[in-house]
């Protein structure tokens, strides 16, 4: 069964940090770009980041550039996203999802079922 | 960053019946060259993650019921489902990949029913 697990997710003050951690099982994991995408409270889904299947590349949304830093450990079919200097507005669902093919497609066809970062004093 | 909007908000809809959900995007996401449109929908059930339900505007996904189908093109798009089920039940959420990174999501509509 193809699958994602997502944690590390926990209650965290502003300014602290925070490493989220996605399991991956099921599928190639190493032949995928990974990516990270939230679900702010009362809004809507917001895309976070994303790293190409070798770790080369990686994309992150303005709103967390120089604060999170994505990364991918293919020898444990592991995801992360280390989340630095966090603000109030940071508190969300956050999910981890498997690009849909090979290369980068942006649509996304598993989801983990998430986890919860609360920043708050 | 291209914007997504979503309309309605929130609709409700008699099992059986027809619910459609419109996109419109802030800009084109069609490419020319290729007459491609970077386009996904997706389904979020209470308490569960999204779920792809179709990508290019109009391909399901496998597995996906074909009663949903979409259409449109360049700025304008719309999610069908047809004979709407109770299982229906969700937020529905479209997605541009046409100028990714990023790629951005609508607002999201909420499908009830009547």
């Amino acid at each position: 069964e193809v699958q994602l697990v997502e944690s590390g997710g926990v209650v965290v003050q502003p300014g602290g940090s925070l490493r989220l951690s996605c399991a991956a099982s099921g599928f190639p994991f190493d032949d995928y770009t990974m990516h990270w995408v939230r679900h702010l409270p009362g809004k809507g889904l917001e895309w976070v980041s994303l790293i190409t299947w070798d770790g080369a590349t990686t994309y992150y949304a303005d709103s967390v550039k120089g604060r999170f830093t994505i990364s991918r450990d293919n020898s444990n079919n592991s995801l992360y996203l280390q989340m630095n200097s966090l603000r109030t507005e940071d508190t969300a669902f956050y999910y981890c999802a498997k690009d849909f093919d090979t290369g980068t497609n942006y649509y996304l066809d598993v989801w983990g079922r998430g986890t919860t970062v609360t920043v708050s004093s | 960053d291209i914007v997504m909007t979503q309309s309605p908000d929130s609709l409700a809809v008699s099992l059986g019946e027809r619910a459609t959900i419109n996109c419109k995007s802030s800009q084109s996401v069609t490419d020319s060259s290729n007459n491609r449109n970077y386009l996904a929908w997706y389904q979020q059930k209470p308490g569960q993650p999204p779920k792809l339900l179709i990508y290019w505007a109009s391909t399901r996904q496998s597995g996906v019921p074909d009663r949903f189908s979409g259409s449109g093109s360049l700025t304008d798009f719309t999610l069908t489902i047809n004979g709407l089920q109770a299982e229906d039940v969700a937020v529905y959420y479209c997605q541009q990949y046409y100028s990714a990174p990023p790629t951005t999501f609508g607002g999201g509509t909420k499908v009830e029913i009547k």
